[in-house]
């Protein structure tokens, strides 16, 4: 069976502080990968998603960025965080060339002070 | 105009009540249907998914989806109190590549009172 792992859990960071969340995938090859940020009463916001190693494409303008270093790894990363920046951040992988399910990780709650 | 759109409530009902979900959604090219129930600081879980238009059941949970109305609803019968959660809608459109991208709503906030 699949699973995915995000790391840590909770974060809280100054502003102006670099950023870096992980999220890895087991049980599956060559999966999509996704991330989203999720603001009270907004929804989930897709940042960025990746179909392959080293291919990334951004959603949204903003301080933020992303890397798939690996197949099955997925990071992503500010070099100086934003209050703006506070969120839920969710990582989602979606099996290649079968449905369109996505599933999502148990997240990353970050605080920016 | 967002182009889904979900009353974010709160929805308190008793226990074993019917619940009904709805979302409405404003471009035609969306195809492709799924409910995601959200624990408090969990991620979302994949419930159902659907193409069609008309109805899906499993369990306890229906998904129902008109798309000449662009309207689609979630219902749960006999609710328990382990529902109480976010209900999220999300679609995608049906078109190839561009990495399947979703587009949700805002989330439906749920709370099953004993």
């Amino acid at each position: 069976s699949q699973t995915i792992h995000q790391w840590p859990a909770t974060l809280v960071q100054p502003v102006g502080s670099p950023l870096s969340l992980e999220c890895t995938v087991e049980g599956t090859s060559n999966p999509n990968l996704y991330w989203y940020r999720q603001a009270a009463g907004r929804g989930l916001q897709l940042l960025f998603y990746s179909v392959g190693i080293g291919q990334i494409s951004s959603e949204v303008p903003q301080n933020l960025s992303a890397s798939r270093p690996q197949d099955r790894q997925f990071i992503l990363s500010s070099k100086k965080l934003l209050l703006s920046d506070s969120g839920f951040y969710l990582c989602a992988w979606r099996r290649t060339g079968s449905s369109y399910e996505q599933y999502f990780g148990p997240g990353t709650r970050l605080t920016v002070t | 105009q967002k182009e889904v759109e979900q009353d974010p409530g709160p929805l308190s009902v008793p226990e074993g009540a019917i619940v009904s979900l709805n979302c409405t959604y404003s471009n035609s090219a969306f195809q492709y249907f799924m409910w995601y129930r959200q624990y408090s600081r969990k991620g979302p879980e994949l419930l159902m998914y659907t193409y069609s238009s008309g109805n899906k059941e499993d369990g306890r949970f229906t998904a129902q989806v008109d798309k000449s109305s662009k309207y689609i609803s979630l219902f749960i019968r006999d609710s328990q109190p382990s529902d109480s959660a976010t209900y999220l809608c999300a679609m995608r459109k049906g078109l190839t590549g561009g990495g399947n991208k979703l587009t949700f709503g805002t989330g439906t906030q749920l709370k099953v009172e004993l």
